[in-house]
């Protein structure tokens, strides 16, 4: 089945360590997003992909930075996470840029800071 | 700002009746309203659209009605099901946010056999 895959499903840091997280999607969509969910709230746009083009949120922390090797590969790297970074990271996939509003979601990786 | 407001964060209905969540929002340029559900350990996943030039859209049980002058959107699935038992998001797209989506925090739905 076409899918969104996220590894891995839980990562644990240590404060200031540098932290990747990784998504790939089986779906070939052009677009890809990275989300920052924490407890009880809204899903947070991070950033986002239009195939290689990227696209930061105004209020996303320069801590936050992502890579997009190929189509099907996206990291999210955090430089130096503090404990307000803790998470629900959610990655989520698109068609294309008119299709923004079905977003195929992957399962997310909560990251813990310690 | 949170511009997308879901004031319930949990809900319990028993099996067969009627569920109702309600949005709200307060950026008046929104002109497409979604709706997507969430079971544990899954992401989310799109259930329902609506664009502001309908009031209401149905999908087999589910229905959602969009009161632009209130601002104001709710989803109502009948008759409710143990099966959707989730979380559900309200999003909201337009104005300065044209090619993306406003997630609320949220709603847990509870159907009770």
């Amino acid at each position: 089945d076409a899918m969104v895959i996220q590894n891995p499903r839980y990562q644990v840091t240590q404060f200031g360590k540098p932290v990747t997280l990784s998504c790939s999607q089986t779906l070939n969509h052009n677009v890809m997003y990275w989300y920052q969910q924490k407890s009880s709230q809204a899903p947070k746009l991070l950033f986002h992909y239009y195939d290689k083009d990227f696209n930061n949120e105004a209020d996303t922390p320069d801590n936050f930075q992502s890579r997009r090797p190929n189509t099907s590969f996206c990291f999210l790297d955090i430089r130096s996470p503090g404990l307000g970074d803790a998470a629900m990271y959610l990655c989520a996939t698109s068609r294309d840029r008119r299709s923004f509003y079905e977003q195929y979601f992957g399962p997310g990786t909560r990251l813990t800071v310690t | 700002d949170q511009q997308v407001k879901q004031n319930s964060p949990s809900l319990s209905v028993q099996e067969g009746r009627i569920s109702i969540l309600n949005c709200d929002y307060t950026n008046s340029m929104f002109d497409y309203f979604l709706w997507y559900k969430k079971y544990p350990a899954e992401g989310p996943t799109f259930l329902i659209s609506i664009s502001s030039i309908k009031d209401k859209n149905e999908d087999g049980r589910f229905t959602v009605f969009l009161n632009k002058s209130a601002k104001h959107l709710s989803l109502h699935i009948v008759p409710s099901q143990p099966g959707d038992s989730a979380v559900y998001f309200c999003a909201a797209n337009g104005g300065t946010s044209y090619d993306k989506v406003i997630f609320g925090p949220g709603t847990s739905l509870s159907v009770i056999p």
